[in-house]
């Protein structure tokens, strides 16, 4: 059981580069959420969705798109990277029916805009 | 507005002394209040959950909290501490009167450092 996969791990871009991180989760939950962790600001919501075909904006969404076409899959979108979006980026996944505030993370994707 | 503070950045205590995370919030309607866990390197782990009832916690890794109505708290203690419970802690809510959609609000997050 693997629990919610991020990817990738790290990576790097330029001013204006678009790119995709990707969040899979395998334990059927219905929601899942996108988190941005900066230092001195805690975590902060990007997007979050409470199923497929279902998604809504959090409190951050400004420079990003996201989509959720299966209950697995929930991949956050950059359409053109700045470097205030350098930050720690953290996918989060729960069980609409067993308590939905017991989120489960991923272990991350540290990103840097140059 | 929803919001939660961890008034201090980081929290130092010596193996076996008693710890004390802070945190307070304030919500609309009663509070479900939550404490989560981060190694270095790893994604959050929840720790405890307040909802109702009995206003102390008990969680995973002997952590407990307690909630306090009119101080608007809800600390993260426990008796004695571990090298081993070094971490970032954060601190999360929901109001009641929020959607029941998993979002929740965090702090800031306080880093323990546990000295041998």
């Amino acid at each position: 059981n693997a629990g919610v996969t991020q990817t990738p791990k790290f990576q790097v871009l330029k001013t204006g580069q678009s790119m995709t991180l990707q969040c899979a989760q395998d334990m059927n939950h219905e929601y899942m959420s996108w988190y941005r962790q900066d230092p001195g600001m805690g975590l902060r919501l990007i997007h979050y969705s409470v199923g497929a075909g279902i998604t809504d904006q959090g409190e951050v969404p400004n420079g990003y798109n996201v989509s959720r076409s299966t209950t697995e899959d929930f991949p956050l979108r950059l359409l053109s990277a700045a470097p205030s979006q350098t930050s720690v980026y953290f996918c989060a996944s729960s069980s609409r029916t067993r308590d939905v505030e017991k989120l489960f993370f991923g272990s991350g994707t540290q990103l840097s805009v140059l | 507005a929803q919001s939660v503070a961890q008034p201090e950045d980081q929290v130092n205590v010596a193996e076996g002394n008693p710890l004390t995370v802070k945190c307070t919030y304030s919500v609309s309607g009663n509070p479900y209040l939550f404490w989560y866990v981060q190694y270095p390197n790893r994604g959050l782990q929840f720790l405890l959950k307040y909802i109702t009832g009995d206003n102390l916690v008990k969680g995973s890794y002997g952590f407990e909290a307690e909630f306090n109505k009119s101080q608007t708290s809800f600390h993260l203690k426990k008796p004695s501490a571990l090298v081993s419970d070094s971490a970032l802690y954060f601190c999360a809510v929901r109001g009641s009167l929020a959607s029941n959609t998993g979002k929740l609000i965090f702090g800031q997050g306080t880093t323990l450092q546990v000295k041998p």
